[in-house]
């Protein structure tokens, strides 16, 4: 079955970092151009970041200098580095595979900072 | 960055009608190499986003032909055929003709 699962998540105080990682199964992570979006509960989807085919990374104007995107091949996972976490950065952070569309979605890892 | 704007926000519907939402960018989101970069997406309460829409009208593998996409350039139309109750959620356009990849606000679609 091709499925992301995201994991990493949890509470920090500001300023503080967390790691989320983004496992795949069922497909290989190099073949795709791979996003992560984030939701604050009741809200909107946000565009974080994205890493592409050949390893070139792009950032929202929120996140950049404080996010950084990375791929494991050999461990077949997507990570989020997030550093200096601010209270705005709570949210609901999804892993997705852009395909037809982003045509797979993990079912996301909860950040909370405070 | 480029603005998606979707209207209507809220969207009550009777089972069995039809149900259309818009969403117009400020750039056209043909690209040079003729496909234009929108798709629309469903999140179900509880869930993860869906892919229904991409590349403006195409459907995504497994989506019910109830769903259809169409416009051109900056402005684009959702529509369901005949609404379902299991259709309830929150639609998003969103764009990838360039970064920072944006979304519209989305719109709450609620069975009358």
């Amino acid at each position: 079955e091709v499925q992301l699962v995201e994991s990493g998540g949890g509470l920090v105080q500001p300023g503080g970092s967390l790691r989320l990682s983004c496992a795949a199964s069922g497909f290989t992570l190099t073949n795709f151009d791979l996003h992560w979006v984030r939701q604050v509960p009741g809200k909107g989807l946000e565009w974080l970041s994205a890493i592409g085919i050949v390893g070139d990374t792009f950032y929202s104007g929120s996140v950049g200098g404080r996010f950084t995107i990375s791929r494991d091949d050999a461990k077949n996972s997507l990570y989020l580095q997030m550093n200096n976490l601010r209270v705005e950065d709570t949210a609901v952070y999804y892993c997705a595979r852009d395909s037809q569309g982003i045509d797979v979605w993990g079912k996301g890892t909860t950040v909370i900072v405070s | 960055d480029i603005v998606m704007t979707q209207s209507p926000l809220y969207l009550p519907v009777t089972p069995g009608e039809p149900a259309s939402i818009s969403c117009r960018s400020n750039k056209s989101l043909l690209h040079s190499d003729g496909n234009t970069f929108l798709d629309w997406y469903r999140q179900k309460p509880g869930q993860s986003p869906q892919v229904l829409i991409y590349l403006a009208s195409s459907r995504a593998s497994g989506v019910p032909d109830r769903f259809s996409g169409s416009g051109s350039g900056t402005d684009f139309t959702l529509k369901i055929s005949r609404v379902e109750a299991e259709d309830v959620g929150v639609y998003y356009c969103m764009q990838a003709l360039e970064t920072p990849i944006t979304f519209g606000q989305g719109t709450r679609l609620d069975i009358k």
